[in-house]
């Protein structure tokens, strides 16, 4: 099955500062996403990006399909921002979604 | 509102007890998966259906059992055969290749 890497496995930050996640993908997708998972375990939409570039506020994010990884940029870090990043992706002409291990960010105010 | 809604949110089961999970959709999506989330792990996939009466195991579909009668509703058997039990449970519903929506999930106990 199509595996996904997710880098760096955890990531500390100091408020008002930028990072970028990445994820890895081994085949080709027709359906990425990114997914922000929260203290009390609910998953929060970020992206649904199979290709492309989008940004909503502080969040953006980018997927090369044909290179394989998406990126996901958090600029000016907020303690709200805490919790865990996945990214989920479903191979083409599949239906599974599998998820990634996720990158779990911490920002200290 | 429309979304998905997962109970109980808490859940204790004694050793050697089925228990059933109960995940419930209103956005009139055609398929739905279940999910097993461990302490610090990733989300991994146990059952997905994508039409009514109609579903395929994942990747640790052992001990679990479902079925799917309606469109709005894909309930999660956890049966006593499921060797270790306890972990935060997730369903989701998609309709065709887009966005994936969770419910708030069940968190399970063995006690």
């Amino acid at each position: 099955g199509i595996q996904v890497e997710q880098s760096p496995p955890d990531l500390i930050l100091q408020e008002g500062a930028n990072s970028t996640l990445r994820c890895n993908f081994s085949d080709s997708v027709n359906n990425l996403q990114w997914f922000h998972q929260n203290p009390w375990g609910q998953l929060i939409n970020l992206f649904y990006i199979p290709s492309g570039t989008k940004q909503n506020g502080r969040l953006s994010a980018t997927t090369v399909a044909t290179e394989r990884y998406s990126l996901l940029y958090i600029s000016s870090s907020q303690t709200t921002d805490s919790g865990v990043y996945f990214c989920a992706v479903a191979r083409t002409g599949g239906f599974k979604t599998i998820f990634g291990a996720g990158t779990r960010l911490f920002v200290k105010a | 509102d429309g979304g998905i809604t997962q109970s109980p949110k808490y859940l204790f089961r004694k050793e050697g007890q089925n228990v059933t999970l109960s995940c419930e959709q209103n956005l009139n999506h055609d398929a739905m998966y279940w999910y097993r989330q461990d302490p610090g792990q990733g989300l991994r996939l146990i059952y997905y259906s994508q039409i009514v009466n109609d579903f395929q195991k994942g990747d640790i579909a052992e001990g679990y059992s479902v079925s799917r009668e309606k469109k709005e509703s894909f309930p999660l058997t956890v049966t006593s055969a499921q060797k270790n039990p306890t972990a935060f449970y997730l369903c989701a519903s998609i309709q065709g290749n887009t966005e994936a929506f969770f419910g708030q999930g069940t968190r399970l106990t063995v006690v």
